[in-house]
């Protein structure tokens, strides 16, 4: 069975702390991805990874960093969290290419207080 | 730019009727995916269909069907018969081969999803 694991389902952080999400997928894809979900907006991506130590700015890079130094291990970090990051954070994998359907995480509801 | 619209916030349908929801795309490659997922108030995302840009013919998984109309740029998902079950967020997606930058592949964008109400 495939999985995409995200660190916690909940989070309650306080503004100003230095925040690490966590993701690891068993799949051995090149692509992870990581979306924030809010209300009436759908899914932004953050940023995403094809390989290791590769990335790209995805919609909305504002704020946020990503680190992945193995290829099953895909971490977003707010560098020093606001309340505006208070949101849905959704990570998700995939093969490399157009036609590979992306697995996703059971999300982290982060909320900055 | 948006990539992929969607402009149904919300829809509502009776139970055992066909239902279309709609999805338009931005995109200058030759080579890209569409992509519907569907979010139940659970959370989960679950895949549904998928249409390569090559694909000739429709796409269909079960009583899923992707309308592609190319020249129009739009991937609009039917759901035939539908279901109390099927009351969910439906999310349109596109991967496009390209980046921005040239250097990416396989980069995944989502729309703003439509809320189906599915009524008895």
């Amino acid at each position: 069975d495939v999985k995409v694991t995200q660190s916690s389902r909940y989070l309650v952080k306080r503004t100003g702390e230095k925040v690490f999400l966590e993701c690891v997928q068993d799949m051995d894809h090149e692509n992870m991805f990581w979306y924030r979900q809010d209300p009436g907006l759908g899914l932004r991506l953050i940023y995403f990874s094809y390989d290791v130590k590769m990335k790209e700015k995805g919609d909305i890079p504002e704020g946020y960093s990503v680190s992945r130094e193995k290829k099953e291990r895909f971490s977003l970090i707010l560098e020093s969290a606001s309340t505006n990051q208070t949101s849905m954070y959704l990570c998700a994998s995939s093969l490399v290419g157009t036609g590979g359907e992306a697995f996703f995480g059971q999300g982290t509801r982060l909320t900055v207080v | 730019a948006q990539k992929i619209t969607q402009t149904q916030p919300g829809m509502f349908v009776q139970e055992k009727e066909a239902v279309t929801l709609d999805c338009t795309y931005d995109t200058s490659d030759q080579s890209y995916g569409l992509f519907w997922y569907k979010q139940p108030s659970s959370g989960e995302m679950i895949f549904l269909i998928y249409q390569g840009s090559y694909d000739e013919q429709n796409a269909t998984e079960g009583r899923y069907s992707l309308n592609f109309q190319k020249a129009r740029k739009s991937a609009n998902l039917v759901i035939s018969a539908s279901q109390l079950g099927d009351s969910a967020m439906y999310f349109c997606a596109m991967r496009e081969a390209r980046g921005a930058g040239g250097t990416s592949y396989g980069k995944l964008t989502f729309g703003q999803g439509t809320i189906l109400t599915v009524h008895p």
